[in-house]
């Protein structure tokens, strides 16, 4: 079975640092790859998707993630965060064919500001 | 006008009884799903309908009975509730052939 694995928990950083997030899947087809986001008290908001193409993805708010496939990662980034960026952040990946999200146990990302 | 829409919000509820959550989406989409999110903020996936047929039945209590009148939504009944129930319930929807899934604003389910 799949899984997807995000290592760190917790995360506290003060504005205009960088952000890094890690995601490692253990799925060995091709797979189709996201980031999800959930502010305080909202529902699960797509940041970005990958399925093919350009292994760099840019998607909105200022974040980014690069697909390495010989690594099995999708890592999240964004080079200067804001106190708005509190949330949690939510790895998901799929088969390709397959339309079920597997969700990682996402990181709880805090920014002071 | 939002795309994927559960009912309720929150919801409160003693040990045993037995409630429904429901859920529409306006997107055409083909596919509908809930996952329970935990105090963790784990997301698991509980069911998934295709054309309001079953495919997805992850390990649940036979206790929780989704309920696909149409394609456009998916109720989750849940009977003889007990603490642990409590989660935040999420909807959401895809159509075949696409990548992406719709969430839905999800129900805080608190059972005392």
């Amino acid at each position: 079975a799949q899984s997807v694995s995000q290592h760190n928990h917790h995360v506290i950083l003060s504005e205009a640092a960088s952000l890094e997030l890690g995601c490692n899947y253990s799925y060995g087809g091709t797979v189709n790859l996201f980031w999800y986001v959930q502010y305080p008290g909202q529902h699960l908001q797509l940041l970005l998707k990958y399925f093919s193409g350009d292994p760099l993805v840019k998607g909105i708010k200022g974040f980014e993630a690069e697909f390495i496939k010989s690594k099995f990662s999708f890592n999240l980034r964004k080079p200067s965060v804001q106190w708005s960026d509190t949330a949690e952040y939510f790895c998901a990946v799929n088969r390709r064919g397959s339309y079920i999200p597997t969700f990682g146990r996402g990181t709880s990302l805090i920014v002071h500001p | 006008d939002t795309a994927v829409s559960q009912t309720p919000k929150y919801l409160v509820t003693q040990m045993g009884n037995d409630k429904s959550i429901k859920c529409e989406q306006n997107l055409g989409h083909d596919t509908m799903y809930w996952y329970k999110q935990d105090s963790k903020k784990f997301l698991k996936i509980m069911f998934s309908y295709n054309n309001k047929e079953l495919i997805i039945n992850e390990t649940v209590p036979n206790r929780f009975s989704p309920k696909s009148p149409d394609k456009a939504h998916l109720n989750l009944h849940i009977n003889s509730l007990e603490l642990g129930d409590s989660a935040v319930y999420f909807c959401a929807s895809s159509q075949t052939g696409s990548i992406e899934a719709f969430f839905g604003q999800g129900t805080r389910l608190t059972v005392v």
